[in-house]
């Protein structure tokens, strides 16, 4: 079993629909939660994190936290075809913040 | 001003020689780290230095060696380069401290190519 695992994809969602990309881990150590958006070419920008389980949301983005299911989503409302890219789920755990990435979600938002 | 820069940003060399990227931050952080991503995407944490000090060291072959000469900088020597280290190497750094954990933020990405 993977450490982190997510849906490769490609995710395909019309413009404007709801997107839900969703990751489920195994270190029941982990601590934090990071969402990172990875544009092709380009190097990983963080989206959000949450620590606490229940829901957190930024703008369009909400991320959902359940620690004893170990899993992890993140919600995109009104997708955008920018928002099309790769995400990607890091559990934090241990010392020095080290995060381990999933393989990441490829989202299509198709116009 | 960039936050987390690379250099260089591509690397083309043959088997068996000896390469080095640098990394630098002008964020004030205090922690720095090195991830590999293969050709299938996947980004795995190699190194990370807290103040200049090494504190995860994933299972990398000791032909790569990360250096530290302040904590603003973390560079990465790679020693008889083989085909499977073609990848993208990015630098990334933090503020590390408390129970939760602080944004990471990834330099620009080096793009090495072993023939």
């Amino acid at each position: 079993q993977k450490e982190v695992e997510q849906n490769s994809g490609p995710l395909s969602v019309p413009e404007g629909a709801i997107a839900s990309l969703n990751c489920t881990y195994s270190d029941r150590g982990s601590q934090s939660f990071f969402w990172y958006r990875q544009y092709s070419g380009k190097s990983p920008e963080l989206i959000m994190f949450i620590y606490s389980n229940g829901d957190k949301e930024d703008g369009r983005f909400t991320a959902q936290l359940n620690k004893a299911s170990q899993y992890v989503s993140l919600l995109i409302r009104d997708s955008q075809p920018s928002d099309s890219a790769t995400y990607l789920c890091a559990p934090q755990r241990g010392a020095g913040n080290m995060l381990t990435f999933g393989g990441g979600t490829r989202l299509m938002v198709k116009p | 001003d960039t936050a987390v820069s690379q250099t260089p940003k591509y690397l083309v060399t043959q088997m068996g020689n000896d390469k080095s990227i640098k990394c630098e931050q002008n964020l004030g952080h205090d922690t720095m780290y090195w991830y590999k991503q293969d050709s299938k995407k996947f980004l795995k944490i190699m190194f990370s230095y807290n103040n200049k000090e090494l504190i995860i060291n994933e299972t990398v072959p000791n032909r790569f060696s990360p250096k530290s000469p302040d904590k603003a900088h973390l560079n990465l020597h790679i020693n008889s380069l083989e085909l499977g280290d073609s990848a993208v190497y990015f630098c990334a750094s933090s503020q590390v401290g408390g129970v939760y954990s602080y944004e990471q933020y990834f330099g620009p990405g080096t793009r090495l190519t072993v023939t």
